[in-house]
């Protein structure tokens, strides 16, 4: 089972700010299987990104995905209000199917 | 876009059976070649895969809980179930469906979530 890892645990940053959130796997994972969540409080979560760097339907290009291999990136260029929330990494391993979550990074107001 | 909407008992006895549904809106269950998932929060903590189905029938759970779960569709009803069994407190969380992409890969439509809690 792959292990996703993500760092820091809470990032505490000011509105206009750029937020970088990372996510280390265990194990080498394919750029196409990678997917960033947001959860707001109270909220079920939302795709964000999916294929490491394409943004999901609606998503503003503020957020973007990159990295390959063990490490990926979830960038927010310039932070508004309402991004304050928990951003969850995703990866799909195949044969047998198992998806598994990193653990979530904070995204706070400082 | 669909719609997803979980329901069921928000409190459990240990050692019973959890049986949650998730009621589909706004397209088929049965069309679209979607894996339709469940997946659970602990408060405060992070997401865990439960299993999801793809309309074909074919089922995929995740080995911690392979040996408690099952889930269904019920395609005249346009629902999807969770039975977890032998439930205990470390059960207690919110569940949620989802709707994954055609190969499972990401989950793009999620429901609201129930919050069940597992007490006496």
């Amino acid at each position: 089972e792959i292990v996703l890892t993500q760092s820091p645990g809470t990032l505490s940053l000011s509105p206009g700010e750029r937020a970088t959130l990372s996510c280390r796997a265990s194990q080498s994972v394919s750029s196409n299987y990678l997917a960033w969540y947001q959860q707001k409080p109270g909220q079920a979560p939302s795709l964000l990104i999916y294929g490491t760097s394409s943004r999901a339907a609606g998503i503003p290009d503020r957020f973007s995905g990159s990295g390959s291999g063990t490490d990926f990136t979830l960038t927010i260029s310039r932070l508004e209000p309402e991004d304050f929330a928990v951003y969850f990494c995703q990866q799909y391993g195949s044969s047998p199917p198992l998806v598994t979550f990193g653990g979530g990074t904070k995204v706070e107001i400082k | 876009q669909v719609q997803l909407q979980e329901s069921g008992p928000g409190l459990v006895k240990p050692s019973q059976t959890l049986s949650l549904t998730c009621t589909v809106s706004g397209g088929s269950i049965s069309s679209g070649g979607y894996y339709w998932t469940w997946i659970r929060q602990h408060p405060g903590k992070g997401l865990e895969w439960i299993a999801y189905i793809h309309h074909s029938g074919s089922t995929y759970y995740n080995p911690s809980l392979m040996s408690r779960v099952s889930i269904s569709v019920d395609t005249s009803k346009n629902q999807l179930s969770l039975n977890l069994g032998s439930v205990s407190a470390a059960d207690t969380a919110v569940y949620y469906c989802a709707k994954g992409d055609t190969f499972g890969i990401r989950f793009d439509s999620w429901g609201r979530g129930t919050l069940v809690t597992v007490s006496s």
